[in-house]
C-alpha cells in the first residue's frame, strides 16, 4: 500500500520569508496529489493539486512540486503570513484499481509564521 | 451557499452510548467519506460510499456503521463497541469517487466521558 511521510513536524518562519513543506510518498504509480491547509479545530480547506503528468504548478502565493524519480512532493508560499499559519500535510492517490482511487495522508507540518 | 456541513460540531458520549455524527453535502456529488484524525497520526478513513445505497469499509471500520439511503446524506453511527472513540471525525466528498479534488466538511469532536 501508500505510505506517506514528512520530514519535518514543525516548521517556523518569519513574516516575509518564503516557506516550503515536503511529503516524501512511497508508490511510484501514484498519479494526483493534493496539499490541504488546516487551522485549529476546522476541516482541511484545498489548496493546490498536481497530476503526476506535470512537475510544477502555480497557484496564488503557492507553488507545488513533484519530482516522480525520487518521490517528493512539496509546497512553497511566498511572502509568508500570519494567516498562513496552520497544519499542511499532503495526500497521495494510487492509480491501481485496487485501491478505489482513495486518498492516503501524510501528517502534516504545523507551520508557525512569526510577526 | 454550497458546501458540506457536519453537526453537531462538539459531541459528548458516555461510554456504553451509541452516535450518530451527520454529514450532508449539496453539491451533488456521488462520492462520500468518513475519517477520523487524532494528534500526531495522518488522517485514517473509517467508510467510503461511491454511490447511494452503496457503501465499503474503510481501513479502521470496527466499532461504526453508515449508511447512504440520500444522495446527499451520509450518516456515521459510532458504536459502543468502538473501544477508543475519542477523536476528531471530517466528512469529505467528491464528484465521484475517480474525479480529483476532495473536499471536507467543517469536522465534529467527538468526547467519550
Amino acid at each position: 500500500g501508500e505510505s506517506v511521510g514528512l520530514h519535518l513536524p514543525t516548521l517556523s518562519v518569519q513574516e516575509g520569508d518564503n516557506s516550503i513543506i515536503n511529503c516524501a510518498y512511497s508508490n511510484s504509480a501514484s498519479d494526483y496529489f493534493i496539499w490541504y491547509k488546516q487551522e485549529s479545530g476546522k476541516g482541511p480547506q484545498f489548496i493546490i493539486d498536481i497530476r503526476s503528468n506535470m512537475d510544477k504548478r502555480q497557484g496564488q502565493r503557492v507553488t507545488v512540486l513533484l519530482n516522480k524519480t525520487v518521490k517528493h512532493l512539496s509546497l512553497q508560499i511566498a511572502a509568508t503570513q500570519p494567516g498562513d499559519s496552520a497544519v499542511y500535510f499532503c495526500a497521495v492517490q494510487g492509480l491501481s484499481g485496487g485501491s478505489n482511487y482513495k486518498l492516503t495522508f501524510g501528517k502534516g507540518t504545523l507551520l508557525t509564521v512569526n510577526p | 451557499d454550497g458546501g458540506i456541513t457536519q453537526s453537531p460540531k462538539y459531541l459528548f458520549r458516555k461510554e456504553g452510548q451509541n452516535v450518530t455524527l451527520s454529514c450532508e453535502q449539496n453539491l451533488n456529488h456521488d462520492a462520500m467519506y468518513w475519517y477520523r484524525q487524532d494528534p500526531g497520526q495522518g488522517l485514517r478513513l473509517i467508510y467510503y460510499s461511491q454511490i447511494v445505497n452503496d457503501f465499503q469499509k474503510g481501513d479502521i471500520a470496527e466499532g461504526y456503521s453508515v449508511s447512504r439511503e440520500k444522495k446527499e446524506s451520509f450518516p456515521l453511527t459510532v458504536t459502543s463497541a468502538q473501544k477508543n472513540p475519542t477523536a476528531f471525525y471530517l466528512c469529505a466528498s467528491r464528484a465521484t469517487f475517480k474525479a480529483d479534488t476532495q473536499y471536507f466538511g467543517p469536522g465534529t469532536r467527538l468526547t467519550v466521558l
